[in-house]
C-alpha cells in the first residue's frame, strides 16, 4: 500500500518569509500524481498544487512551488512571501495512475504565520 | 455557482444508531467521493461514485454504504455506529471519474460525534 509521510506536525514562519513543508511517500509504481491541499480552520479543503510523476519540471503556482525528487520519493512544498492567509493545515496526497479511485493523504502539517 | 454542499454540518449520535450524510456536488460534476477525517489525521478514502455506480471503495467495513442519485447528489450511510466513527466526513466532487489529475472540490464536511 502506498503511504504518505509528513514528518513535521507543526511549522511556523514569519510573514513575508519562506517556508518549506516536507512530504515523502512510498510506492512501487512509476506513474502517479502528487498533490498539496490546504485546509484552513473553516475546514474546506483546497487544492494548492499538483505534480505528475512523469514530469521532471517542478510545478509552480504563484507563491507556491514544489521540489519533486522522484528517486528519493520526496515532494516538498515551498511557500514564498508567506501571508497570514496561508495559515492552515497542509496535506500531501498521492494518487495512483493505475487506480485513480484512491487517494492517500499524509497526516498533515499545521502552518502558523506570525505577523 | 455554489460549491459542494453537505448536510448536516454537525451531528451527534449514540453507539448502535444509524446515520445518513448528504452531499450535493458542484453543478455539472458527475463524480462524488467520500472521505473520513479523524481528528489529527489526513482524510481516508471511503467511496467514489460516478454516474450512480460505485467506482472505488476504501478499506472500510460493510457498515459503510453509499449511493448516488440521478441528480448526482450522494448519501453516505453508516450503520451500527461505533465510537471510532466520530470524525469529519468530507465529500468531494469532480467532473468525471477517469482523470486522475482532475481537481477534486471538497465540501465543508459533516462533523459526526458518536457518544
Amino acid at each position: 500500500a502506498q503511504t504518505v509521510t509528513q514528518s513535521q506536525p507543526e511549522m511556523s514562519v514569519q510573514e513575508a518569509e519562506t517556508v518549506t513543508l516536507s512530504c515523502t511517500y512510498d510506492t512501487s509504481e512509476s506513474d502517479y500524481y502528487l498533490f498539496w491541499y490546504k485546509q484552513p480552520p473553516s475546514r474546506q479543503m483546497i487544492l494548492v498544487i499538483r505534480q505528475e510523476a512523469y514530469k521532471q519540471q517542478n510545478a509552480t503556482e504563484n507563491r507556491f512551488s514544489v521540489n519533486f525528487q522522484k528517486a528519493a520519493k520526496s515532494f516538498s512544498l515551498k511557500i514564498s512571501d508567506s501571508q497570514l492567509g496561508d495559515a492552515a493545515m497542509y496535506f500531501c496526497a498521492y494518487r495512483s495512475f493505475y487506480n485513480n479511485n484512491d487517494m492517500r493523504f499524509g497526516a498533515g502539517t499545521r502552518l502558523t504565520v506570525k505577523p | 455557482d455554489a460549491g459542494v454542499t453537505q448536510s448536516p454540518t454537525h451531528l451527534i449520535k449514540t453507539r448502535g444508531q444509524h446515520v445518513t450524510l448528504r452531499c450535493s456536488p458542484i453543478s455539472g460534476h458527475k463524480s462524488v467521493s467520500w472521505y473520513q477525517q479523524v481528528l489529527g489525521q489526513g482524510p481516508q478514502f471511503i467511496f467514489q461514485y460516478y454516474e450512480k455506480e460505485e467506482r472505488g471503495r476504501g478499506n472500510f467495513p460493510d457498515r459503510f454504504s453509499a449511493r448516488q442519485f440521478p441528480n448526482y447528489s450522494s448519501e453516505l450511510n453508516v450503520n451500527a455506529l461505533l465510537l471510532g466513527d466520530s470524525a469529519l466526513y468530507l465529500c468531494a466532487s469532480s467532473p468525471e471519474s477517469r482523470g486522475s489529475l482532475e481537481t477534486q472540490y471538497f465540501g465543508p464536511g459533516t462533523r459526526l460525534l458518536v457518544l
